[in-house]
């Protein structure tokens, strides 16, 4: 079945740098990719999501980039602000029939 | 109710005893999923539903069971609780089954088992 690793575990950036979360997957069927934001003591959220078919997607600082022959997929925050520390989790889905996978997680700090 | 909520919000429970966990989503949403995360672990599937009257197995089914007789309603059950079954315990659901589309979570249960 599809694995799903994730890196780092753990990040801190300086507010106003960058951060990148990277993920990579085992199953070539997998298409779909989605990202979830997880704030401490809440549920997570949908952030951005991307489909085999493209190879980035971004929605204001956040943008997510996919390797299909890597099988890589990464997760970009540019400008990144107090707000942003979470935990972040990465997903693959195979295919329509399968249930999606998650990463480990990524625990964000934003250091002031 | 507006969206996916969990009941109870947390609960110590003895070994060995019965538990149910309930989840309600009132977006009409065709399937339904239950997620344990643990420390370190992430998200791991337990049981999910496509649909009513539907039901399969995840990553981590086993000690937990089941049922979804409606569309709103899918309940998780312990029946002989474990220490190793301490964790945040996550409802969600979505318009689409397999997994491919946005899921929306429930604020969760923290389960401890002594």
């Amino acid at each position: 079945g599809e694995n799903v690793e994730q890196h780092p575990s753990t990040l801190s950036v300086q507010e106003g740098d960058s951060a990148v979360i990277k993920c990579t997957y085992s199953d070539s069927a997998s298409n779909y990719f989605p990202w979830y934001k997880q704030e401490l003591g809440k549920r997570p959220q949908l952030i951005i999501d991307i489909r085999s078919n493209v190879g980035e997607k971004k929605d204001q600082r956040i943008a997510v980039t996919l390797n299909k022959t890597a099988k890589h997929f990464s997760l970009h925050i540019t400008e990144t602000q107090p707000e942003d520390s979470a935990v972040y989790f990465c997903a693959a889905v195979p295919n329509r029939d399968d249930k999606i996978i998650f990463g480990k997680g990524t625990r964000l700090h934003i250091l002031p | 109710i507006a969206g996916i909520t969990q009941a109870p919000t947390s609960q110590i429970l003895a070994a060995g005893r019965r538990m149910t966990l309930r989840c309600t989503q009132d977006m009409r949403h065709n399937a339904m999923y239950w997620y344990r995360q643990d420390l370190g672990l992430g998200l791991r599937l337990i049981h999910y539903s496509n649909t009513a009257g539907t039901t399969g197995k995840g990553e981590v089914p086993d000690g937990y069971s089941v049922s979804r007789a409606n569309t709103d309603d899918f309940p998780l059950t312990l029946a002989s609780a474990v220490p190793s079954q301490t964790s945040v315990y996550f409802c969600a659901s979505s318009w689409t089954s397999g997994g491919d589309g946005e899921q929306f979570f429930g604020p969760g249960t923290r389960l401890t088992v002594l």
